[in-house]
């Protein structure tokens, strides 16, 4: 089973500020990769697949990179609805696995 | 626009089995572009994924759950299923179900439309 790690547990940020959120792979998953977006009480939402490919209606602020074992969520300006708990996820080898999350708090 | 709904009891007695249906509203489950999965959150947080089934029933488990599983699809209901055996306190968990869309084509995808979950407790 390959182990997603995501750094870090809580990232504080301002609004208006980035954030860049990480997420290493136990072996490689080349472009294998998505990220999700989780706010209380709501189902996780798509964020980016394929590593950087935007999911429908995900605006440009989010961007993600990376392939192989390190990945990277960046996004800037943040507004505050994008305060939440942040996923990735692979897809490389059965069985998917998640990352353990990181929550993006206000500062 | 394409929806999914789970649906089943939220209180199983623990050693029973659990048994949840998705349905998907708005476009045919036998669309061969998708596969249909099921993943869980328990209370403390994160995703796990529990496995996911494609049109024909050709399905993948998790390893860490299978001998306890069973996925199935029903395409004249537009619905496909998960069943647990022998739940504990472990299984409790928020059971969402998804659409697996990988838009290129190989193992670059995601789960793109999500259910709205269902709590499930397990307690006697």
């Amino acid at each position: 089973e390959i182990v997603m790690t995501q750094s870090p547990a809580t990232l504080s940020v301002s609004p208006g500020e980035g954030a860049t959120l990480s997420c290493w792979a136990s072996q490689t998953i080349s472009n294998n990769l998505a990220w999700y977006q989780q706010k209380p009480g709501q189902a996780p939402r798509l964020l980016i697949y394929g590593a950087s490919t935007r999911a429908t209606g995900i605006p440009a602020r989010f961007r993600g990179s990376g392939s192989g074992t390190e990945f990277t969520l960046t996004i800037s300006s943040l507004r505050s609805d994008d305060f939440a708990v942040y996923y990735c996820q692979q897809s490389n080898n059965w069985p998917y696995t998640f990352g353990q999350g990181t929550k993006l708090e206000i500062k | 626009q394409l929806q999914l709904q789970e649906s089943g009891p939220g209180l199983v007695k623990p050693s029973e089995t659990l048994s949840l249906t998705c349905t998907v509203f708005g476009g045919p489950i036998t669309n061969s572009t998708y596969y249909w999965g099921w993943i869980r959150q328990p209370p403390e947080g994160g995703l796990a994924w529990i496995g996911s089934i494609y049109y024909t029933g050709r399905s993948y488990y998790n390893p860490s759950l299978s001998f306890r599983l069973a996925m199935n699809i029903d395409a004249s209901k537009n619905q496909f299923s998960l069943k647990v055996n022998s739940v504990t306190a472990t299984d409790m968990a928020v059971y969402y179900c998804a659409r697996w869309a990988a838009p290129g084509g190989g193992h670059a995808g995601g789960f793109d439309i999500w259910g709205r979950g269902t709590e499930v407790t397990v307690s006697s």
